[in-house]
């Protein structure tokens, strides 16, 4: 059974700061994704990556498929980037996602 | 930009009640999905649906869910008799397919509240 764990499960930065986001997986995958949810709750895709690295604005995602381990970092912190990041691996063979609980990001003006 | 939608917004319904929560995909995606969200727990899959069948199903999608694609742009998730722990936000996802369409995007989400 694959599973995701994601850490920290709760971060405060102070603006401008560099942050990072890690995440493990239990089992080969053919894929990682990086989403963000609102405090709303509505769900944004940010990354797919299956190997290297991606980059979209401040924000940078790396997969390391040989330790099982991504990263995503967001450069020069912003409060608005607060939001909940989870990472998700694809459990099967139609892409359905198998999501980590999550890392509460607040960052402070 | 083509968005994922999904009705209505907030459904209370009692214990027992069936209840049929909405979506309506991107138009030229494939590949549909149901996941859900129980209050502070993290988002779980429910079911995948490609080519007007189910393609994957998980140990919560118990036989008194269904899903269905009743007109070509709907995609709908049944819940026979509702229980208490289906209190939960049900959010459909979709994905266009092919080589490079495996992003999902997702709805707004429901917010199920069952008494």
């Amino acid at each position: 059974k694959n599973e995701v764990e994601q850490s920290p499960q709760n971060l405060t930065a102070q603006e401008g700061e560099f942050i990072t986001i890690n995440c493990s997986y239990s089992v080969g995958i053919s894929a990682l994704h990086w989403l963000q949810q609102h405090p709303g709750g509505g769900i944004v895709s940010l990354f797919m990556l299956s190997s290297g690295k991606k980059k979209h604005g401040r924000l940078i995602a790396t997969i390391n498929i040989q330790e099982k381990h991504s990263s995503l970092h967001i450069t020069a912190s912003h409060p608005r980037d607060s939001a909940v990041y989870i990472c998700a691996a694809h459990g099967g063979s139609q892409g359905n996602l198998i999501f980590g609980k999550g890392t509460k990001l607040s960052v402070k003006p | 930009e083509p968005e994922v939608t999904q009705t209505p917004s907030h459904q209370v319904t009692q214990m027992g009640q069936e209840v049929i929560l909405r979506c309506v995909p991107i138009s030229n995606h494939l590949y549909f999905y149901w996941y859900r969200q129980i209050l502070g727990q993290k988002v779980e899959f429910l079911v995948s649906f490609y080519n007007n069948e189910i393609s994957e199903k998980s140990e919560i999608f118990d036989d008194q869910f269904s899903v269905e694609r009743p007109d070509g742009s709907n995609f709908t998730l049944k819940i026979r008799s509702t229980k208490l722990e289906d209190s939960a936000m049900y959010f459909c996802a979709s994905r266009a397919g092919g080589s490079i369409g495996w992003t999902q995007y997702f709805g707004p989400g429901t917010r199920l509240l069952v008494l």
